[in-house]
């Protein structure tokens, strides 16, 4: 049984490019959430999406935007990139009904240079 | 709002040392308590949680109970092995639509053979 994948595992990008990260969920799970871990420091919550719908966002800009497709599998999008988008950031999958806790993904780590 | 404080690491034992990590939070309501673990260069892992007051989350040797009195969720272990290494991060959810996750700034613990 197949956890939550991430792609790419590593990406390093420049200053005001765009970058899209990709993640499949969890066989089963239909809810994806998604957070910025920076070095040294917890995760924060960007935004979950449900029903291809983005359902909360978390205290960041309109730069960081997603999308979640018909099977489930979402993408964060970051435009014009900062050298402090540089994180880990990580997808977690879930249940939408009974909620039992979050997978999480290994994460791609994003540096911005 | 929601919050979760940790105590600063790092925090270096000798393996078969009894560890505490501790743990407090800030709520409204009645949240559900988490401890996770992240392995280097790895995502988070569930170690183990308590959903009410008073309930007690165990997993590998490790344990926690959930202190509403004290808003506390300490974690802790008899003895220590040096694959325990990692940082751990205690973290609540709130409930509400979408159970979103609020970490606290993590724990790196290093066992020393």
């Amino acid at each position: 049984d197949a956890g939550v994948t991430q792609s790419p595992t590593h990406l390093i990008k420049t200053r005001g490019q765009q970058v899209t990260l990709r993640c499949s969920p969890k066989s089963g799970h239909d809810t994806v959430s998604w957070y910025q871990q920076a070095l040294g420091q917890g995760p924060q919550f960007i935004f979950q999406y449900y029903e291809e719908e983005e359902r909360q966002r978390g205290n960041f800009p309109d730069r960081f935007s997603g999308h979640q497709f018909p099977n489930y599998s979402s993408e964060l999008n970051v435009n014009a990139l900062l050298l402090g988008d540089s994180a880990l950031y990580l997808c977690a999958s879930s249940l939408s009904r009974g909620f039992y806790g979050y997978t999480f993904g290994s994460g791609t780590r994003l540096t911005v240079v | 709002g929601n919050s979760v404080t940790q105590m600063e690491g790092p925090v270096t034992l000798s393996e078969e040392a009894f560890l505490t990590i501790n743990c407090t939070y800030t709520a409204t309501g009645y949240p559900s308590l988490f401890w996770y673990v992240q392995y280097p260069g790895e995502g988070l892992q569930l170690l183990l949680k308590a959903t009410k007051a008073d309930d007690k989350g165990s997993n590998k040797g490790f344990e926690a109970t959930y202190r509403k009195e004290t808003t506390s969720f300490h974690l802790e272990k008899g003895s220590v092995q040096v694959s325990d290494s990692a940082v751990y991060f205690c973290a609540l959810s709130d409930g509400g639509a979408t159970n979103k996750l609020i970490f606290g700034t993590g724990t790196l613990l290093a066992v020393q053979p």
